[in-house]
C-alpha cells in the first residue's frame, strides 16, 4: 500500500498569503494519479486537482498541484477567506490511499 | 447534475449491523464504478470498498474485509453497504462516490454522507 505523508499538519496564514502544502509517497505514483481535496466543516470533500496538475471544474485558477513520482505540491497563489479548509491529497493509481490532510487556517 | 444521496446510517450497539444504500441520479449509473469512503469524526479519509460497473467484481480496505458487503442494483441506481460485526472503529461519515475505472481515476462527485455511530 502506498502511504502518503502530508506536511505541515496545520498551516497559520492570512489572507493573500501564499499556501504551499506538501504531499510525499512511500513509492512511486504511477501516472501521477495523484490528487487534491478540500473540505470544509460538515461538507464532503471537494476535487481540486488531479492528475497531480490538472484543475478540475470550476477550480480557480489560483490553486495550482505540481510534482511527480514521490513528491508532490499544492499551491494556493492568495488565499481567499473561503479557501481556509482542511486539504488531502489522495493518490488513485493502485488502490486509493489519502494523505492524513494539512489544515489551513486563519493566523 | 450528479447526484448521490446516502441514508441508512443511525447509533447501532458493537456487533450490530447496519445497511447503507446510495441512491444516484445524474449520469449512467450502470457504466460506472463505485466507492464507499469513510470519515472517523475529527479524522482523515479511509477508502472502503468498491464494486465494478455490473457488481461481478468488489474489493474491500483489510479493516472490513470479511465483515462489510458491497452490493449494487443497476436498475434501482443504488449502490448499498452491508456491514456486520460493527464495532467502535467502525463509527464514521461514509460517503458514497463513482468513478469510470476502477482505478486512475479521482472521486469527483460525492454525496453528503451517512453518519454511522457504533457505541452501547
Amino acid at each position: 500500500e502506498i502511504v502518503l505523508t502530508q506536511s505541515p499538519g496545520t498551516l497559520s496564514l492570512s489572507p493573500g498569503e501564499r499556501a504551499t502544502l506538501s504531499c510525499r509517497a512511500s513509492q512511486s505514483v504511477s501516472s501521477s494519479y495523484l490528487a487534491w481535496y478540500q473540505q470544509k466543516p460538515g461538507q464532503a470533500p471537494r476535487l481540486l486537482i488531479y492528475g497531480a496538475s490538472s484543475r478540475a471544474t470550476g477550480i480557480p485558477d489560483r490553486f495550482s498541484g505540481s510534482g511527480s513520482g514521490t513528491d508532490f505540491t499544492l499551491t494556493i497563489s492568495r488565499l481567499e477567506p473561503e479557501d481556509f479548509a482542511v486539504y488531502y491529497c489522495q493518490q488513485y493509481g493502485s488502490s486509493f490511499t489519502f494523505g492524513g490532510g494539512t489544515k489551513v487556517e486563519i493566523k | 447534475e450528479v447526484q448521490l444521496v446516502e441514508s441508512g446510517g443511525g447509533l447501532v450497539q458493537p456487533g450490530g449491523s447496519l445497511r447503507l444504500s446510495c441512491a444516484a441520479s445524474g449520469f449512467t449509473f450502470s457504466s460506472y464504478w463505485m466507492h464507499w469512503v469513510r470519515q472517523a469524526p475529527g479524522k482523515g479519509l479511509v477508502w472502503v470498498s468498491r464494486i465494478n460497473n455490473d457488481g461481478s467484481s468488489t474489493s474491500y480496505a483489510d479493516s472490513v474485509k470479511g465483515r462489510f458487503t458491497i452490493s449494487r442494483d443497476n436498475a434501482k441506481n443504488t449502490l448499498y453497504l452491508q456491514m456486520n460485526s460493527l464495532g467502535a472503529e467502525d463509527t464514521a461519515v461514509y460517503y458514497c462516490t463513482p468513478t469510470k475505472y476502477s482505478s486512475g481515476w479521482p472521486f469527483d462527485y460525492w454525496g453528503q454522507g451517512t453518519l454511522v455511530t457504533v457505541s452501547s
